[in-house]
């Protein structure tokens, strides 16, 4: 049972357009969501995080949007550059399990096309 | 920021030995460290969380006696996997936080079982 689900395998945005990147989880308890990036072969890298108790978050770049009572979260990257070409996982956590066990989606493969 | 570094990046080994994966929080101490796994195209599975001074706990379905940690100090973990199998080749993650969020991962070893 996937309690963290992102449905698009892949999206592809032009240089500078903003990427929106979804996911939606099913365990209600999770109050702590992460955004990770990760290239080929390299561990994930944290971008962005947010608490239940918010429903945005921002940081440069990177915007982190939760809709607690649709189980939503997206991550907003404005203007978007090739760099930031990478698979983006989200992740979710709660506070009465293990410290910083994290559930991961599967991943979205982001493309910004020159 | 947190550094984790783990070791080595690749390996391949003949089925039937048993390959030791390293993990160390290199600027900080970390009395917690998580072990992932990654199969092509799927989301990071947590294995297993590692404390330091006591044994590890595992998450359902992942083999105690077949994937080994030792956590022996505040700044290593180390993942064993004995009589290694081709089903075992995967990418092995290792985590941990400085005690402040979010959890900081390392390169990722690939295991290739011959």
């Amino acid at each position: 049972d996937q309690q963290v689900k992102q449905n698009s395998p892949s999206l592809s945005v032009q240089e500078g357009r903003i990427s929106i990147l979804n996911c939606d989880y099913t365990n209600s308890m999770f109050d702590y969501f992460l955004w990770y990036k990760k290239y080929p072969a390299e561990g994930p890298t944290f971008l962005i995080s947010i608490s239940s108790i918010k429903d945005k978050n921002e940081d440069g770049r990177f915007t982190v949007f939760l809709n607690k009572s649709a189980k939503h979260l997206s991550l907003h990257i404005v203007p978007s550059q090739p760099g930031d070409s990478a698979v983006y996982f989200c992740a979710a956590s709660f506070s009465g399990g293990s410290n910083y066990k994290l559930t991961f989606g599967k991943g979205t493969l982001l493309t910004v096309n020159p | 920021g947190a550094v984790v570094s783990q070791h080595p990046s690749w390996v391949i080994c003949k089925s039937g030995t048993s390959v030791k994966i390293e993990c160390r929080s290199l600027d900080f101490q970390a009395t917690t460290m998580f072990w992932y796994r990654q199969f092509p195209k799927q989301s990071l599975m947590l294995m297993a969380t590692s404390n330091e001074g006591s044994k590890a706990t595992y998450e359902q379905g992942v083999e105690k006696d077949k994937f080994l940690i030792n956590h022996a100090s505040l700044t290593l973990s180390t993942l064993t996997v004995t009589s290694a199998h081709p089903e075992d080749s995967s990418f092995y993650i290792c985590s941990a936080s400085p005690g402040i969020s979010p959890l900081h991962f390392g390169n990722g070893t690939r295991l290739t079982v011959t």
